[in-house]
């Protein structure tokens, strides 16, 4: 069975440092995504993306981060100046075209800021 | 953003029991529905989609109730290997638009 695939699963990083976590989205999907999970919190939406542009935005992705598709099988996510509060969980997820298409998750990248 | 609700549990269960979990939503102009399971620092992972009419997957089912923006599962014959958190995960109305996810209610099933 086809899957997304995220790498690294662990970057430990010093606050103020960038970092960019990759994913491999489901190759026939279109919708790509970034969510986030605190430890011992839910899953939080940071970011969807259609056609190479952002199709939505959460509140918590603000300036220090940013999406990228820089060929025809990566997708990433960049934070520019990490702080200790965006260690997290990041998921990687893809759909298909059609509304109500359940999201297919990576295994996450464990980042932590220190 | 609107929310999803759930009551975190846990809930603890020997094997074989049944379980329910439920759920609400708050945008009434939901069209998705799903179950997700996440185990313990891994990835949620698609348990059950959830439609109109109900729909069941073996020892699992799911209702939907648009009136009252109330989603449930069922768990019959509880396993060891059913010990996780479900998420109630509800979408936008149209393609692309952002899963909103639930807090999780955690089972736990003893032998």
């Amino acid at each position: 069975e086809p899957e997304v695939t995220q790498t690294p699963s662990h970057q430990v990083t010093q606050m103020g440092q960038e970092v960019i976590l990759r994913c491999v989205p489901i190759s026939n999907h279109l919708y790509f995504y970034w969510y986030r999970q605190i430890l011992g919190q839910k899953v939080e939406f940071l970011v969807s993306f259609y056609n190479n542009e952002i199709s939505e935005k959460s509140e918590i992705f603000d300036d220090q981060f940013s999406v990228e598709r820089p060929d025809g099988s990566n997708f990433t996510l960049k934070i520019r100046s990490t702080k200790l509060e965006d260690s997290a969980m990041y998921f990687c997820a893809s759909s298909q075209a059609q509304a109500g298409s359940p999201l297919h998750f990576g295994n996450g990248t464990r980042l932590t800021v220190t | 953003r609107k929310e999803v609700e759930q009551d975190p549990g846990p809930f603890n269960v020997p094997e074989g029991a049944t379980v329910a979990f439920n759920c609400t939503y708050s945008n009434s102009a939901s069209q998705s529905f799903f179950w997700y399971r996440q185990d313990c620092r891994k990835e949620p992972k698609l348990l059950m989609s959830v439609y109109s009419s109900g729909n069941e997957d073996g020892r699992f089912t799911a209702q939907l109730n648009r009136a009252s923006q109330y989603i449930s599962l069922l768990i019959r014959d509880s396993k060891l290997s059913d010990s996780a958190t479900y998420l109630c995960v509800v979408s936008g109305n149209q393609a692309g638009t952002a899963l909103i996810f639930g807090k999780g209610t955690t089972l736990s099933v003893s032998s």
